[in-house]
């Protein structure tokens, strides 16, 4: 058990509906990171969230969104679905790095699977 | 953020050693080499982490050549329960991690 917990573990909807995948942190971790993992294209960072910033973006399309709240929970906010969304979505959480020390360790949740059908 | 490459699959016997090698030729001095384990449906789980040299924990080790070029991932006496797929990544503090195909390992009785 990494100690992220993400929910719901499974979800099923229809093309054009919006979801909402929900990650808990690690207890102290202040960043999240959220990816995709699909078949056809393995594991993709989506974003970043370090202490209630945006921090970085990768991959993420326009009708997928996120914020990180105050305590320190994270939301992926999924919009318009489409069939090729269906995925693994994984959340991770990192502790702040140690300057000149070993680089920050991400911890991965069990994941939310996507169904779009 | 610096590319790598790796075998795509890997087969061993029960009770083997394992190696599993990573090359990464333009690491940047500010990335750490770090490994993962991943299992169908789960998570990616962090195996070990290093800059230089050779790092050891209670489930690997990992040997960086001087140049940092390339890594190669040590697992002792494999089991069956290693059947995973394994991924090298590269990158400096606080970033994103960049996953490439990994290496499929199986391990036979």
């Amino acid at each position: 058990d990494s100690g992220v917990t993400q929910t719901p573990k499974h979800l099923i909807t229809a093309t054009g509906q919006r979801v909402t995948l929900r990650c808990s942190p690690r207890s102290g971790d202040l960043s999240v990171y959220w990816y995709q993992q699909s078949l056809d294209q393995g594991l993709q960072f989506l974003i970043q969230y370090y202490n209630g910033e945006e921090r970085a973006k990768g991959n993420i399309l326009e009708r997928f969104s996120a914020q990180q709240f105050p305590d320190l929970h994270s939301e992926l906010n999924l919009s318009s679905l489409e069939l090729g969304d269906s995925a693994l979505y994984f959340c991770a959480s990192s502790a702040p790095s140690i300057v000149g020390g070993p680089g920050d360790t991400q911890y991965f949740g069990p994941g939310t699977r996507l169904t779009v059908l | 953020l610096a590319k790598t490459t790796q075998p795509i699959s890997m087969d061993s016997y029960e009770g083997q050693e394992v190696n599993i090698t990573c090359s990464h030729n333009n690491i940047a001095t500010n990335d750490y080499i770090t490994w993962y384990q991943q299992f169908p449906s789960q998570g990616p789980r962090f195996i070990i982490q290093g800059y230089k040299t050779k790092v050891t924990n209670e489930v690997a080790s990992l040997f960086i050549p001087a140049d940092r070029k390339s890594s190669t991932l040590s697992l002792p006496r494999v089991s069956l329960s290693d059947t995973a797929v394994y991924y090298c990544l590269v990158g400096a503090l606080n970033t994103p991690l960049v996953f490439g195909k990994g290496t499929r390992l199986s391990v036979i009785a």
